[in-house]
């Protein structure tokens, strides 16, 4: 099975731009997950997507919103961006049911300049 | 809430010996999963193990062993035999039972040394 996929790798965009992350889960996995993760603050959650529903929510502005499409695949948009907004966006997908163990994909490193 | 503490921010180890990561959390859940990730230099988030809570016998993936101390809230990393490509960060992570969130300890960030 091919793995978790992201795109794009790699962002630059200025202040008050918005953008959009994608990520495709691996074939049959329900869940998918978003994490941010810089220097100071590690790894944080974002929020949590099952069936095309936000399950989840980690403690982040109203300006990082997410949403899952009928096949799994899901898009994370961060408006307004601000400079600390620079970071490493890992996506993560799970099959939902008794395995719990997620597996991420390759990150998208965003630069706001 | 669920914190991961992990108490080693570097380590380094000479290619071929065993090296212990620590690991310690703190939750009032019954039912959860730790796992450890590694990440090397290409950022690439590599799950090494994984333990459920229910089980009380260690998690073993090849040359990856855990130390899984549910009283004591204590899960540690062994790796036997380090090889060069060990060389990463390492992430203790929580997660409770049918939550999506994954729970990160600051890492440790291993060496191995030829």
């Amino acid at each position: 099975k091919a793995g978790v996929t992201q795109t794009p790798r790699y962002l630059i965009k200025t202040r008050g731009q918005q953008v959009t992350l994608s990520c495709s889960p691996i074939s049959g996995h329900r869940s998918v997950s978003w994490y941010q993760q810089t220097p100071g603050q590690g790894l944080q959650f974002l929020f949590e997507y099952f069936s095309e529903t936000q399950r989840n929510k980690g403690n982040f502005p109203g300006r990082f919103s997410g949403r899952q499409f009928s096949n799994s695949r899901s898009e994370m948009n961060v408006s307004t961006l601000e400079l600390g907004d620079s970071a490493l966006y890992l996506c993560a997908s799970r099959p939902g049911g008794p395995d719990e163990t997620q597996y991420f994909g390759p990150g998208t490193r965003l630069l706001v300049l | 809430a669920q914190t991961v503490t992990q108490s080693q921010p570097e380590m380094s180890v000479q290619e071929a010996e065993t090296v212990t990561l620590s690991c310690t959390y703190d939750t009032s859940e019954n039912n959860y999963y730790l796992f450890w990730y590694k990440q090397p230099p290409s950022r690439q988030m590599i799950l090494v193990i994984r333990q459920e809570a229910y089980k009380q016998q260690n998690a073993t993936e090849n040359r990856f062993s855990v130390n899984f101390q549910k009283a004591a809230k204590s899960f540690s990393l062994k790796i036997s035999d380090s090889q060069l490509g060990d060389t990463a960060m390492y992430f203790c992570a929580f997660m409770t039972l049918g939550q999506g969130n994954l729970i990160f300890g600051k890492g440790t960030k291993l060496s191995v040394k030829p």
